[in-house]
């Protein structure tokens, strides 16, 4: 089944202590993004990544790293949490750079206390 | 600063009706525009998109048209029906990369039966 997954899907942390969210998909998909979602903001992308070893920022990636070393994994890192990550993720892949083809992960929600 | 903006919060529609849903831009250089749905705890699905190049498009009971002089997208559904309540991104994407993609604060429909 085609699909992209994302680990954890539930996650409390505190301020400071390092965490990865993962993501893979396994369609061969060239294009990853990961996205938060926050109430009157709407979806917001972080950054995304056009193939392996070639990321981009996207609108808000500030307190985020990403890493994509291979086609089907595109690791999301907070390097140091903060409250005003908490906040709801989406990853996302697509065969093409961007359109209706982006399929979405079930999503990660995140507190940072 | 927003630069596609869903300033409709929410929109509630009697089943069998038309549901409009609108979003206006300001970036003059996205030039492809989709649109999502999103049900409670799953990730977005992509509904139709547009490109810059036509001011209409359909598909089923879904049309979105795209008035580029006023920046200006709108979603029709119809008829409305109640598995249609969730809640509706628009995004754009163009300019210089088109591996980014900005969306707006989403629209909750409600469909009654």
């Amino acid at each position: 089944e085609a699909q992209v997954t994302q680990n954890p899907r539930y996650l409390i942390t505190v301020t400071g202590k390092k965490l990865t969210v993962t993501c893979s998909q396994n369609m061969n998909h060239e294009y990853m993004s990961w996205y938060r979602q926050d109430p009157g903001l709407g979806l917001r992308q972080i950054y995304y990544s056009m193939n392996v070893e070639v990321t981009d920022k996207g609108d808000v990636p500030e307190g985020y790293k990403v890493s994509r070393k291979e086609k089907r994994n595109f690791p999301l890192i907070l390097e140091s949490p903060s409250p005003n990550q908490t906040s709801l993720y989406f990853c996302a892949s697509s065969p093409n750079m961007v359109g209706e083809t982006q399929y979405f992960g079930p999503g990660t929600r995140l507190l940072v206390l | 600063d927003q630069q596609v903006k869903q300033n409709s919060p929410s929109l509630s529609v009697q089943e069998g009706r038309i549901s409009i849903l609108n979003c206006d831009y300001t970036n003059s250089m996205f030039d492809y525009f989709l649109w999502y749905k999103k049900y409670p705890a799953e990730g977005p699905t992509f509904l139709i998109s547009i490109s810059s190049i036509k001011d209409k498009n359909e598909d089923g009971r879904f049309t979105v048209f795209l008035n580029k002089s006023a920046k200006h997208l709108s979603l029709h559904i119809v008829p409305s029906q109640p598995g249609d309540s969730a809640v509706y991104f628009c995004a754009a994407a163009g300019g210089t990369s088109y591996g980014k993609l900005t969306f707006g604060q989403g629209t909750i429909l409600t469909v009654h039966p």
